[in-house]
C-alpha cells in the first residue's frame, strides 16, 4: 500500500463547517494527489502536489484548498463544506521518476455533508 | 480531448467466461494506459498497463489489447472468477503531465 494513510476514514459534518482531510506517506514520494470518487464519474482530480509548498489545481478544485508543508503530509481543506462535496476522497502518491509511473492509493475517506 | 470514455458501465459475466471492458481516447499525446482494479471499501490498485509501442500485453488471465489507429484499448479477463468482481478503471497519461485521465469505471460482477 506504499505506506499511505488517510485520516479520518469517516466523517459526518454539517453544511458550512470547515473540514480538513489528511494524507500521510512514509516513503518520501514527490508527487501526491487528492481525488474524489462519485458514482458515474470515476475518479476526479482535485489538487496535486509536486513538492513541498508546490501544488496545482485539478479538474474539480473549486471549493477545495490544499497545503503541503512537509514531504510526508498533504492536507485537503473544504473551507465551507457543501452537500455537493459528499463523496469518497482518495489520496494517491506517484512512485518513480517518470510521468508514467504507478499511482498508489490510500484507503479513502468517506465524507458526508448534511 | 482529455477524456477517456469507458464502456460498459456495468457487466455481468458467468464464471469461466471472458470479461471485456473497452476504453477510447482522443488525445494522441497519451503514451501510457493503465488499468486499475478497485474492491469495495478500498482504493484503486494497478492491475496492468501498456504503452503504445505494443499491441497487446498479457499478465496471467488479464490482457490489454491496444489499437493505436482506432485510439482504443481494452481489458480482457479470461476464465473470469467470482474474485474478479470489482470496479475496473482505465486511464491514460501523456509524458510530462504527471496526471492520469480516468475513465468512469465498469462494475464487473462474475456470477458463480
Amino acid at each position: 500500500d506504499a505506506g499511505i494513510t488517510q485520516s479520518p476514514r469517516h466523517k459526518v459534518t454539517e453544511t458550512g463547517t470547515p473540514v480538513t482531510l489528511r494524507c500521510h506517506q512514509t516513503e518520501n514520494h514527490r508527487y501526491m494527489y487528492w481525488y474524489r470518487q462519485d458514482p458515474g464519474h470515476g475518479l476526479r482530480l482535485i489538487h496535486y502536489s509536486y513538492g513541498v509548498k508546490d501544488t496545482d489545481k485539478g479538474e474539480v478544485s473549486d471549493g477545495y484548498s490544499v497545503s503541503r508543508s512537509k514531504t510526508e503530509d498533504f492536507l485537503l481543506t473544504l473551507e465551507s463544506a457543501t452537500s455537493s462535496q459528499t463523496s469518497v476522497y482518495f489520496c494517491a502518491i506517484m512512485e518513480g521518476q517518470g510521468s508514467a509511473d504507478t499511482q498508489y492509493f490510500g484507503p479513502g475517506t468517506r465524507l458526508t455533508v448534511l | 480531448q482529455q477524456q477517456v470514455k469507458q464502456s460498459p458501465q456495468s457487466l455481468i459475466v458467468q464464471k469461466g467466461g471472458i470479461s471485456i471492458i473497452n476504453c477510447a481516447y482522443e488525445n494522441t499525446a497519451f503514451d501510457y494506459f493503465p488499468w486499475y482494479q478497485q474492491f469495495p471499501g478500498k482504493g484503486p490498485a494497478l492491475l496492468i498497463a501498456i504503452r503504445p509501442d505494443v499491441s497487446e500485453k498479457k499478465e496471467g488471465r488479464f490482457t490489454i489489447s491496444f489499437n493505436k489507429s482506432a485510439k482504443q484499448f481494452s481489458l480482457h479477463i479470461m476464465d473470469s472468477q467470482p474474485g474478479d468482481s470489482a470496479t475496473y478503471f482505465c486511464a491514460a497519461s501523456n509524458g510530462g503531465n504527471y496526471q492520469l485521465i480516468w475513465g468512469a469505471g465498469t462494475k464487473l460482477i462474475i456470477k458463480p
